[in-house]
């Protein structure tokens, strides 16, 4: 298995822009993370979806965040419009469930300048 | 919720000596207990994990250990080596992970 696989691996955007994360989880794991790393506030859980139903989105920082997963094999979070805050890295991870260890995929650096 | 607190922050160790992590928790809810490192430019790597009915686990260098009533888990690695190098996050899950904030390790040749 490829493993969980984000797209794009970096992305810089203009403020105000539209940016939109990919991620492919592994084949067989029923639920997928999206999380957010800074320094300043270390690993940020945004939301996790369980059978491709967002189960907790408590953690999306505002409406400017959104994601959703069609299917099982595809997420996306977008970010509409983007600011400078909103640069970090974001990881996407997927497993068997809760009580399973979380495989995560290598990230995409976001810049908004 | 579940607060996850982890020290040291920073810790620095000559090549072939011991280095300790330890993280507490506070929700005795919680059940399974994976420890991730993340190298440079990388995602974090489950590197071993312990549930609640266990209390010690060895992987060849790594252990963990668990401490249940004390609400607390520690994360031991054995004669270092510079590849150990990186920053360990400990995690608390009961229905989704707690992270805590992080170890950065430095392994010095």
């Amino acid at each position: 298995d490829a493993g969980v696989i984000q797209s794009p691996r970096h992305e810089v955007t203009e403020m105000g822009q539209e940016v939109t994360l990919r991620c492919k989880p592994i084949s067989g794991h029923n639920s997928l993370f999206w999380y957010r790393q800074t320094m300043m506030r270390g690993l940020e859980l945004l939301i996790y979806f369980n059978n491709n139903v967002p189960i907790d989105d408590s953690g999306m920082p505002e409406d400017r965040f959104s994601a959703k997963m069609p299917n099982a094999s595809f997420s996306t979070l977008k970010i509409q419009p983007s600011e400078p805050r909103d640069s970090a890295v974001y990881f996407c991870a997927s497993s068997f469930g809760a009580d399973y260890g979380y495989t995560f995929g290598s990230g995409t650096r976001l810049t908004v300048v | 919720g579940e607060n996850v607190e982890q020290h040291p922050s920073t810790l620095s160790v000559q090549e072939g000596d011991s280095a300790v992590i330890k993280c507490t928790y506070s929700d005795s809810a919680s059940n399974y207990f994976p420890w991730y490192k993340q190298e440079l430019g990388k995602g974090p790597q489950l590197i071993i994990d312990i549930r609640s009915n266990v209390g010690e686990k060895k992987d060849q260098r790594i252990a963990v250990t668990l401490n249940k009533t004390a609400k607390h888990f520690s994360l031991h690695i054995t004669e270092t080596q510079p590849e150990d190098s990186a920053v360990y996050f400990c995690a608390a899950s009961r229905s989704q992970f707690y992270f805590g904030t992080g170890t950065s390790l430095t392994v010095i040749p």
